[in-house]
């Protein structure tokens, strides 16, 4: 069975601070990964996704994930946080056909 | 260019009342697929449409849940008749053809059933 855990469904973290949200995944075959955020009131945008070539993947607004396949994970990380990052944060698996996987979501706070 | 809208925003209904949710997908999308989030939970997989034709169901939770897709344009998803554990937020999503891997969601149906 395929599944997505996102650890810690609330992180807090300071302005400028460096942004670290887990996401580990169960699958038999190589998956894509995705991570998406939804601001208040708005559908789920695209962050960035990895479907093969390099494991390190850079997505929009300064965000960057990276592919392990020895440890199942791809977290999401961003150097140093802004207000503007506060959001929830869904991290996502296509193992084959068209299903997506979603994990439980990540709820972002940026402490000024 | 707009981008998938979903109609209404909100909606509060009592139990055993029918409801439907609407999806305008982003134009010339073949693929729809719809979603469900319970408060707290994952985002659940539904149902996937390419054009009118349903591709895989196997996510709809029982026969209560109905959705169409007539002209392959919009989609409508109705619940009939609504129980508590209906409750959640439902999202539609589009894709173009062959892009399977790239959604763009809508903002969601917050649905209430009381």
């Amino acid at each position: 069975a395929q599944s997505v855990t996102q650890l810690g469904s609330h992180v807090s973290v300071s302005e400028g601070a460096l942004v670290l949200l887990r996401c580990n995944y169960s699958s038999s075959v190589p998956p894509y990964l995705f991570w998406y955020v939804q601001y208040p009131n708005q559908g789920l945008q695209l962050l960035l996704k990895y479907t093969t070539g390099a494991t390190l993947v850079k997505g929009i607004n300064g965000f960057e994930a990276e592919f392990k396949k020895s440890e199942t994970s791809f977290h999401l990380t961003k150097p140093s946080a802004h207000m503007s990052d506060a959001a929830e944060y869904f991290c996502a698996v296509r193992i084959a056909g068209n299903q997506f996987y979603f994990g439980t979501g990540t709820s972002l706070t940026v402490i000024p | 260019e707009a981008g998938v809208t979903q109609f209404p925003s909100h909606s509060v209904i009592e139990k055993g009342q029918t409801v439907t949710l609407r999806c305008d997908p982003i134009s010339g999308h073949d693929n729809l697929y719809w979603y469900r989030r319970v408060m707290g939970k994952e985002i659940k997989f539904l149902l996937h449409f390419v054009k009118e034709s349903k591709q895989d169901e196997s996510g709809m939770p029982n026969n209560r849940f109905l959705a169409e897709r007539t002209g392959g344009t919009y989609s409508t998803l109705k619940v009939q008749p609504a129980e508590l554990e209906d409750s959640g937020v439902y999202f539609c999503a589009s894709s173009q053809k062959g892009r399977v891997e790239t959604q763009y969601f809508g903002p969601g149906t917050r649905l209430l059933v009381l």
